[in-house]
């Protein structure tokens, strides 16, 4: 089957930098996708990665290693703002999206 | 966990036609679920929310009357795309909620991605 996998919760603290974490087992693979949710909120576009390496964009970076089925969201210089669910969502071969269930990030500060 | 389906996964439709999207909560009920359209490589645009057993609550600029929402039962909501046009032409995505609306417990369907012709 498919699947997802990313931490439940994870906390840190204001000024800090969290890595979250998601590892992927899908039919296929055309890129990955990592979204911010606010409660109530729709999620907003992060990143999308298709190709190995890291992209950055300014306090948000993503990473992917296509071989390992592995990617990342770094987030430096940590604000309150940016409690938030993260979701990890991956394009199958049928360009469905998988998705993962969501760290929900504390702030602390 | 909590599953969400989606169907059909992909439909091509001329243009005029009537297009249905459903989207199932499998294991949980679901009082209320959303409604998105995914442009490439961006966010999320909300639609629409719905509650079971009433009227859905249209976002700001989404027709009414073209996309037209129906959450007859805790498991089950409709979208139906209606006289479609190749500009309707996207991934529409639902999620499904157990809490509120305001919860952040939203759990995603696959997507359903249309082309009309």
């Amino acid at each position: 089957g498919q699947n997802i996998d990313q931490p439940t919760e994870m906390t840190a603290t204001e000024g800090a930098i969290v890595q979250i974490n998601c590892t992927y087992q899908t039919s296929g693979f055309n890129g990955l996708f990592w979204y911010q949710q606010h409660a109530g909120e729709a999620p907003t576009f992060l990143s999308y990665n298709v190709l190995d390496g890291l992209e950055e964009k300014g306090r948000f970076s993503s990473f992917l290693s296509r071989s390992k089925g592995y990617s990342y969201l770094l987030l430096k210089e940590l604000q309150m703002k940016d409690s938030a669910s993260y979701l990890c969502a991956v394009v199958d071969s049928n360009y469905q999206l998988i998705w993962g269930a969501g760290t929900k990030l504390i702030i602390k500060p | 966990g909590a599953v969400v389906s989606q169907h059909p996964s992909r439909v091509i439709c001329k243009s005029g036609t009537s297009v249905k999207i459903e989207c199932r909560s499998l294991d949980f009920q679901a009082t209320t679920m959303f409604w998105y359209r995914q442009f490439p490589k961006k966010s999320l645009m909300l639609m629409a929310t719905s509650n079971e057993g009433s009227k859905a609550t249209y976002e700001q600029g989404v027709e009414k009357d073209k996309f037209l929402i129906n959450h007859a039962s805790l498991t089950l909501s409709t979208l139906t795309v209606t006289s479609a046009h190749p500009e309707d032409s996207s991934f529409y995505i639902c999620s499904a909620s157990t809490l509120g609306g305001g919860s952040d417990e939203q759990f995603f369907g696959p997507g359903t991605r249309l082309t009309v012709l």
